[in-house]
């Protein structure tokens, strides 16, 4: 079992519509949550991390973690067709200082 | 600001030649990285650089070496590249975070280069 799993998609919502894309991990030693978007033929660029379980909002983007589920989820209100990338989320484990990096989901939204 | 350059974009190989892969980050920063990108597999660290002058053996570093030139470049070196190393190669770059983090967080890709062995 991977230490970070990521539904690969692809997903297709129509333009306007929120989106949720989400990560489960196994290793509770991970204490830092990323997500990374990635356009097609470039490399990831950050997007938002936080530390915390809850809620981080940053414009039409919303960072959520619940470590007592393992879980985190990125939102993305009033999609639109410039957020068409891969969204990887990461977690880093300080006790050993190692990034791990989910597979990655391929998302589209249609004009 | 440039941020992190790659060199070449593209690159095919025959199997057991060699080649380097060149990277350059012009933000200051201590940490560089190298990573793969394959299909379902997603980002795995292949060495990183925690600071000008040390290296370190990352997930997959089985086939690659590393030189950190100085502290703006970091090179990858396949000796006898093999058909496995198909793959799209990024490096990275990171600030380092007080409290001894190494400030992963913050990583800066580059623009990846493309791989092809036959």
């Amino acid at each position: 079992q991977k230490e970070v799993e990521q539904d690969p998609g692809p997903l297709s919502v129509p333009e306007g519509a929120i989106v949720s894309l989400n990560c489960t991990y196994s290793n509770s030693a991970f204490q830092y949550f990323m997500w990374y978007r990635q356009y097609s033929r470039k490399g990831p660029e950050l997007l938002m991390y936080t530390y915390s379980s809850g809620n981080k909002e940053d414009g039409r983007f919303t960072a959520q973690v619940d470590k007592s589920s393992k879980y985190i989820s990125l939102f993305i209100r009033d999609s639109q067709p410039s957020d068409s990338a891969t969204y990887l989320c990461a977690m880093v484990n300080f006790g050993n200082e190692k990034l791990t990096f989910g597979t990655g989901t391929r998302l589209t939204i249609i004009p | 600001n440039a941020g992190v350059t790659q060199t070449p974009k593209f690159q095919v190989l025959k199997t057991g030649q060699s080649m380097t892969l060149q990277c350059a980050q012009d933000m200051n920063h201590n940490s560089m990285y190298w990573y793969r990108q394959d299909p379902g597999m997603g980002l795995r660290l292949i060495y990183y650089s925690a600071s000008e002058g040390t290296t370190d053996k990352g997930e997959v570093p089985n086939g690659y070496n590393v030189s950190r030139l100085n502290k703006r470049e970091f090179s990858l070196r396949l000796e006898s590249a093999a058909p496995s190393q198909t793959s799209v190669y990024f490096c990275a770059s990171s600030e380092v975070t007080v409290g001894g983090m190494r400030g992963q967080e913050t990583q800066y890709f580059g623009p990846g280069t493309r791989l092809l062995v036959l």
